[in-house]
């Protein structure tokens, strides 16, 4: 079985300071790991991704996020928040050995505050 | 096209009727996904097809709910004798291939309104 958690509804900073959006997941084997952003009114958009290697990955727009085997973790990150980085953001994992669907968290509000 | 394409991209039916959501993927992916995203519930997936493979319907609510996908492209999903609870966005994405480690396509959902 899947499972993803993360832990904030909403997550409020402000403009020109590091966000951090937190995510955890379970998977009976090994994971890969997706970020995607929702913009208002429109779909969701691919932003990262860790398959295999180095466990720092980055994406589009400056996020960045950093694969934690041990406390399995895959926490998306920026070092200085924009207005415009303001959306919803899920989190998803597949199961290497698992379904080939992703599954997804139930999403992270996030509003920079200028 | 260029990206994935929903249609209608709002639908509002009343309770009891059956509803048809069309998606078409980016042309030549194979793998094409359903999810529906209901308010502070996440993304809930619905169906998966691959290629010419028999597709993985286990996350379908109820029998009311069916998806066919033709000639390996275009899918629709049926809603027979829909309820409120129904209500959602319904967001279909495509992807290259099997591959599990390749991110997939979102198109811009239906947003389906049960009166």
């Amino acid at each position: 079985a899947q499972s993803v958690a993360q832990p904030e509804d909403q997550v409020n900073v402000a403009e020109g300071n590091p966000l951090t959006v937190k995510c955890t997941y379970s998977v009976s084997g090994n994971p890969y790991l997706f970020w995607y952003v929702q913009y208002p009114n429109r779909g969701l958009q691919f932003l990262l991704k860790y398959i295999t290697g180095d466990n720092l990955v980055k994406g589009s727009y400056g996020f960045e996020a950093e694969f934690n085997k041990s406390q399995t973790s895959f926490h998306l990150k920026k070092p200085s928040a924009l207005v415009s980085d303001s959306a919803l953001y899920f989190c998803a994992v597949r199961d290497r050995s698992g379904a080939k669907y992703v599954f997804f968290g139930t999403g992270t509000r996030l509003t920079v505050i200028a | 096209g260029a990206g994935v394409s929903q249609s209608p991209s709002n639908k509002v039916t009343e309770k009891g009727k059956d509803v048809e959501l069309r998606c078409d993927p980016i042309s030549g992916h194979t793998a094409l996904y359903w999810y529906r995203q209901s308010l502070g519930q996440g993304l809930e997936f619905l169906i998966y097809f691959q290629g010419n493979s028999a597709p993985d319907k286990s996350g379908l609510p109820s029998d009311r709910f069916s998806a066919e996908r033709t000639g390996g492209s275009v899918s629709t999903l049926t809603i027979q004798r829909t309820q409120q609870e129904d209500s959602a966005v319904y967001l279909c994405a495509s992807s290259p291939d099997s591959t599990m480690n390749t991110e997939a396509f979102f198109g811009q959902g239906t947003r389906l309104t049960v009166v």
